[in-house]
């Protein structure tokens, strides 16, 4: 069965670098998304991406936070500058359409220190 | 978007049936209700998804009352490996808005034990 990847699976940063977490959505999806879960806490929509720009997002995606699909099969989220409070789960998703079940990743545990 | 209302946790053994209740008073006339599992360290899951009455699949079966007020997920004989959180979400169907996100609340967790 097709599943969404992600890596690395564990990333620890210091405080102000920059971060790349990428993905490889299902292949044949159209909908990508960014979720985010800080510990204990309950998932969070950071942003949907659809034919290669930014359909939504959220509060939380300033500009610190950037998306990008740089080929045909990987989406990546990038932080350019991270903060103590930005260490969480990150979750990646995709969907073949809008109105259509979304299929997460196993996520990206970022530390930040 | 609907409010969601529904327990903080739940205690269950294995072999017994599971009914987590989910309440969403203003539901609206367009809005369906999904539900969705994450297991500890994964990213979650579509389980099932209903407008009325009831549905079932491979997994669960969703009991949606004619008033749409509340609906209950019902996971028959549970197995250890059904500990997880249960999210309820209100909205059109798979997301809301132009872009079909989902917004998550605190789910219900599900401790099932020996």
């Amino acid at each position: 069965e097709p599943e969404v990847t992600q890596t690395p699976s564990h990333q620890v940063t210091q405080m102000g670098q920059e971060v790349i977490l990428r993905c490889v959505p299902i292949s044949n999806h159209l909908y990508f998304y960014w979720y985010r879960q800080i510990l204990g806490q309950k998932v969070e929509f950071l942003v949907s991406f659809y034919n290669n720009e930014i359909s939504e997002k959220s509060e939380i995606f300033d500009d610190q936070f950037s998306v990008e699909r740089p080929d045909g099969s990987n989406f990546t989220l990038k932080i350019r500058s991270t903060k103590l409070e930005d260490s969480a789960m990150y979750f990646c998703a995709s969907s073949p359409e809008r109105d259509y079940e979304q299929y997460f990743g196993p996520g990206t545990r970022l530390t930040v220190t | 978007l609907a409010k969601t209302t529904q327990p903080i946790s739940m205690d269950s053994y294995e072999g017994q049936e599971v009914n987590i209740t989910c309440s969403h008073n203003n539901i609206a006339t367009n809005d369906y209700i999904t539900w969705y599992q994450q297991f500890p360290s994964q990213g979650p899951r579509f389980i099932i998804q209903g407008y009325k009455t009831k549905v079932t699949n491979e997994v669960a079966s969703l009991f949606i009352p004619a008033d749409r007020k509340s609906s209950t997920l019902s996971l028959p004989r549970v197995s250890l490996s059904d500990t997880a959180v249960y999210y309820c979400l209100v909205g059109p169907p798979h997301g809301s808005g132009n872009t079909g996100k989902l917004i998550f609340g605190q789910g219900t967790t599900l401790q099932v034990k020996p």
